[in-house]
């Protein structure tokens, strides 16, 4: 089945840390490119994170830049994204989102995780 | 950055009829060297994650009913539902691709009036 499976939301003071995870299957992960995006309560989407498909390139928007960090795992099919630093505007769902080009990518997604939510609060 | 903007907020069509939702971007979509406008948009029904309808503007996703279709090139893009059913009640986002960082409009929410 193909599939994106987030996990690791919560709930997190300010300047806390959390580190989500996303489970891929279904698919040849290796060779797609992978997306983070998220969405506030009651907001649009925003793209946080992009990450190339063998790994040697991140890309963020500037709002997360310096303090989220994107990896992955080919051999176990995973996506990360380690997130320091956390302030209140930074609560939302969190999606995992697979871009549809191999290698590259074409940057927009044709598979979404379910996404995790991320409380930013004391 | 690409500013997206769609139009209207919401909107609320009766059952068979259509739906036109507008999205607009601050620059070009359009890349010359392969004449693709760099658009996509997406479906998000309540509680659930958004879907792809549509990509390179007007080239429907796989699986996707044929009363969704996108038009539109440059900076002006249009979403048609041609025949709205009740399953279509979702928020729709343009995204832009065109360059990084990827942007997405604010998104329209379709009711049933």
């Amino acid at each position: 089945q193909v599939q994106l499976v987030e996990s690791g939301g919560g709930v997190v003071q300010p300047g806390g840390s959390l580190r989500l995870s996303c489970a891929a299957s279904g698919f040849t992960f290796r060779s797609y490119g992978m997306h983070w995006v998220r969405q506030a309560p009651g907001k649009g989407l925003e793209w946080v994170t992009f990450i190339r498909f063998d790994g040697s390139k991140e890309y963020y928007a500037d709002s997360v830049k310096g303090r989220f960090t994107i990896s992955r795992d080919n051999s176990k099919n995973t996506l990360y994204l380690q997130m320091n630093s956390l302030r209140p505007e930074d609560t939302a769902v969190y999606y995992c989102a697979k871009d549809d080009g191999e290698g590259s990518g074409y940057w927009y997604s044709d598979l979404w995780g379910r996404g995790t939510l991320v409380s930013v609060s004391s | 950055d690409i500013v997206m903007t769609q139009s209207p907020d919401s909107l609320a069509v009766s059952l068979g009829e259509r739906a036109t939702i507008n999205c607009k971007s601050s620059q070009s979509l359009l890349y010359s060297s392969n004449n693709k406008n760099y658009l996509a948009w997406y479906q998000q029904k309540p509680g659930q994650p958004p879907k792809l309808l549509i990509y390179w503007a007007s080239t429907r996703e796989s699986g996707v009913p044929d009363r969704f279709s996108g038009s539109g090139s440059g900076t002006d893009f249009t979403l048609t539902i041609s025949s709205l059913q009740a399953e279509d009640v979702a928020v729709y986002s343009c995204q832009q691709y065109y360059t990084s960082p990827p942007t997405f409009g604010g998104g329209t929410k379709v009711e049933i009036k």
